[in-house]
């Protein structure tokens, strides 16, 4: 079983509708949970960022992990074009950032 | 501004030759890290290091090694280029006491014809 399991898409919604993105992780040693964005032919960047379960919000995009079930999730509201990229999800343990395969979304104008 | 890069972008080269992608970055972090990106794979840690002459194994090492004689770069060399590792090289940086965010290049492409 894979440390970090993420369904790689394509997944496809029309512009204004609200996205929601997953990933599941087997290690319950992960301390941070983190989402990356990557538009193609660039490197990732980082979205945001938690520690502890719970919800932490930045502007449309909120950031939900549920430890107990070893479930995190990404949630675009009022999704843009601009946000058709690909979205890694990742968690760290032992200084290392251990990545998910990366759901690619299309936001349909 | 502070900023990681790689070179070069783009390479093409033979199966067995020795080839090394470089990686520079101006951030003063201890941490450097070399991913490789394969559909249906996601990103994959090849090798890193938490400091000056520290380098560790990742989970698909083999055929790759890297050295850290100073902070700012750390290069990945393919000892005899394979077919199998044509892909897209990513190198990033984070700082050691928060490992929340690493600092992506902008990747290199090779291709072993």
């Amino acid at each position: 079983q894979k440390e970090v399991e993420q369904d790689p898409g394509p997944l496809s919604v029309p512009e204004g509708a609200i996205v929601s993105l997953n990933c599941t992780y087997s290690n319950s040693a992960f301390q941070y949970f983190m989402w990356y964005r990557q538009y193609s032919r660039k490197g990732p960047e980082l979205l945001m960022y938690t520690y502890s379960s719970g919800n932490k919000e930045d502007g449309r995009f909120t950031a939900q992990v549920d430890k107990s079930s070893k479930y995190i999730s990404l949630f675009i509201r009022d999704s843009q074009p601009s946000d058709s990229a690909t979205y890694l999800c990742a968690m760290n343990r032992d200084d290392k950032i251990i990545f998910g395969k990366g759901t690619r979304l299309h936001i349909l104008p | 501004d502070a900023e990681i890069t790689q070179s070069p972008r783009h390479k093409i080269t033979e199966t067995g030759r020795q080839v090394t992608l470089a990686c520079h970055q101006t951030w003063n972090h201890n941490n450097m890290f070399w991913y490789r990106q394969d559909l249906g794979h996601g990103l994959r840690l090849i090798h890193y290091s938490y400091g000056v002459h520290d380098t560790n194994k990742g989970e698909v090492s083999d055929g790759y090694s890297v050295s850290r004689s100073n902070t700012e770069d750390l290069p990945l060399t393919l000892e005899s280029a394979a077919s199998s590792q044509t892909s897209v090289y990513f190198c990033a940086s984070s700082e050691r006491e928060e490992n929340t965010e690493a600092f992506f290049g902008q990747g290199t492409r090779l291709t072993v014809v």
